[in-house]
Parts: C-alpha cells; structure tokens; sequence
C-alpha cells in the first residue's frame, strides 16, 4: 500500500513569496491533516479535513494560509506572503477513520514533509 | 488543555543497552496515546499506539510502552538498543487533533 506522498521535498523561497505544497493521502482514507514542525519542536497541526470539508483550523494562521482539499482527495496548502518564521517542516497526514474489525481506525499516517526556508 | 512533556531533550545510549524514554500528558478524557520516530530528512513513523485495554503495548522494531494512568505517563522502552535506532521519538496525546511533545533525540554509541 502506497504511502502518504508530498511534492516538493524541499523548497526555498525570499520572505514576501507565495509557496505551496501538495499531499496526496492514503488512498481510501477520509481524513487529512497539515501539521507544522519547526526545528526542535514537535509537530503542530494547522489544518484537518474529513473528506471535503474543514473540521479544524483554528490554529492555521488565516492570513497568510489557506489550504483546500479537491474531491475529498488531494490537497494543497499555501502560504502568501511568507514571512522568515514561516521556516519550517510541513508534514501531511491521514487516517482511515472507519470501523475495522470491531474497532474505529484513527491512527494517522504521515507523509515525508516538505522542508521551507525563507531567507 | 491538552499537552506532553518529555523531559529528555536528548538520550545517550550504548548499543545493547536498554532505553527508556519518558513521556507525561494532560488530557480531559482516556487518552489515546502514540509514540512516533523520525530520521533526519524522514517523516513520522508509528512505534506503537494505546487506545484502550492492556496497559503494556507492543510495537515495531522491538518498542513497548506502557500506560499509567495513575501516573499520566505512557513511557517507551527497548530492552537492546541498536544503532539504528538513533533518531528522534514523539509522543503525542489526542483524537484526531494529536498534541505533541517536543521529542527526544536519541543518539546511539557503539
């Protein structure tokens, strides 16, 4: 089974620039999520969706961020403009969120993260 | 609020000794609890995962942790580190919306 892709892997961009990112999850899988993972830190989420629709982004920083999941499928977040905290890991993620056997599935599979500096 | 804490920023370790890694929560409800590695360059790997039932888990790559609620921790351990299990481990806490620690570096000597 395919994992969790992200494109690109690394990207390098002035402050001011717009970026954006791409995820596609786990096929089958309804829910997605972007996290934040600044150096020496854990991983913040910023964004989730179930399916289609956004179920949480109280902590996505509106604006300058915005994210979209097409046909309940891939997604893209972006960043406009982009400012030198911005510098950070992105890292995508998805669960099932189905019964399996009895119990619900919820564990989320991470993608490899897109690595961003902005100089 | 819900949050973790791993007091080790980083862990030294020698190959073949056993290793522990410390992780406490705040959470308003059972917690469902997970241990993740990441190598340099790599994503999230899931070790382990608790959501309910016994308290001692087992994992990949030789990993177990166990669930103390009595003591809000839900520590990693391995009884044989190898040197490839130098990388960082997260705890995280949560459904759906998982909190994070902070992670704990783990650096392996032969």
């Amino acid at each position: 089974e395919a994992g969790v892709a992200q494109s690109p892997r690394y990207k390098i961009i002035e402050k001011r620039q717009s970026v954006a990112f791409w995820c596609n999850p786990i096929s089958g899988h309804a829910t997605l999520y972007w996290y934040q993972q600044i150096l020496g830190q854990g991983p913040k989420l910023l964004i989730q969706f179930q399916n289609n629709g956004v179920v949480d982004d109280s902590q996505l920083p509106k604006d300058r961020f915005s994210a979209e999941r097409l046909k309940g499928v891939d997604s893209t977040l972006k960043i406009q403009p982009a400012k030198l905290e911005d510098s950070a890991v992105y890292l995508c993620a998805s669960s099932l969120d189905r019964s399996v056997g009895g119990s619900l599935e919820e564990t989320q599979y991470f993608g490899p993260g897109t690595r961003l500096l902005v100089l | 609020a819900q949050s973790v804490t791993q007091p080790d920023i980083h862990i030294t370790v020698s190959e073949g000794a056993s290793l522990e890694l410390r992780c406490n929560y705040s959470y308003g409800a059972t917690p469902y609890l997970f241990w993740y590695v990441q190598s340099p360059g790599q994503g999230l790997q899931l070790l382990l995962k608790y959501f309910s039932g016994d308290t001692l888990v087992q994992g990949i790559k030789g990993f177990e942790a166990e669930f103390k609620r009595s003591q809000s921790s839900f520590n990693l351990r391995k009884p044989s580190v190898h040197w490839s299990d130098a990388a960082e481990y997260f705890c995280a806490v949560g459904r759906n919306k998982l909190v994070f620690g902070a992670g704990t570096i783990l650096r392996v000597k032969s």
